[in-house]
């Protein structure tokens, strides 16, 4: 079956500019989650959602970073006033429940470049 | 503190030469744990879970196993395209998991 897909693939904006970033979950996942990995990082976790709740917002960077989640499917990841330490890989990944015993399963990313 | 620590950050291998991936957890109410490999360019690809001390998991050259305080990652007479990051990662008591920095993993032909 499909599986997650991200969009775009690859981001190039301008120091200040508002990007949106767009996470298709896998049919049926009710829990989807929002990650950032920097060049030879590991993952940081940023959002997740519970269906269109997001229960912890605790890992967004700043209150430039907003995500929210329609109809228990899609999710959006927005970033107001991009600044350069914001250029990262922006993953995306979904699963059964969102509890800890089951696998995340993740999408291609998108590779956001702030210059 | 929860924590997942992984060793060695870098491991090369020629082709055929079997190694270990060790994966240290220290997690309050282990839920599950995860490895992932993760390709240049590519988000993680799911490979095992492992619930329980004792339990092993294998999959083509791959086998993981799980102790009460460790994970192994073998890899049997690998081939070049193993090469690649493997990341593990540790379920908590709550929703979220626990990740480790991850290993890289070149194997030469």
């Amino acid at each position: 079956g499909a599986g997650v897909s991200q969009s775009p693939s690859n981001k190039v904006t301008e120091k200040g500019k508002d990007v949106e970033l767009r996470c298709d979950p896998i049919s049926g996942h009710t829990a989807l989650y929002w990650y950032r990995q920097s060049l030879g990082q590991g993952l940081e976790f940023l959002i997740y959602f519970q269906g269109n709740s997001a229960p912890d917002k605790s890992g967004l960077p700043s209150d430039r970073f907003s995500a929210e989640r329609t109809g228990g499917s899609v999710s959006t990841l927005t970033i107001q006033r991009t600044q350069q330490e914001d250029s990262a890989v922006y993953l995306c990944a979904s699963s059964v429940r969102d509890t800890s015993s089951y696998e995340q399963y993740f999408g291609p990313g998108t590779r956001l470049t702030v210059t | 503190e929860d924590q997942v620590t992984q060793s060695p950050e870098a491991l090369r291998l020629q082709e055929g030469e079997s190694s270990s991936l060790n994966c240290s957890y220290t997690v309050s109410g282990l839920r599950g744990l995860f490895w992932y490999r993760q390709d240049p360019g590519k988000g993680p690809e799911f490979l095992f879970t492992l619930y329980s001390a004792g339990e092993e998991k294998e999959k083509e050259r791959l086998k993981a196993t799980l102790t009460k305080k460790e994970s192994f990652l073998h890899i049997t007479a690998p081939k070049p395209e193993d090469s690649a990051t493997y990341l593990c990662a540790a379920g908590s008591s709550n929703y979220q998991l626990i990740w480790g920095a991850g290993t890289k993993l070149i194997i030469k032909p």
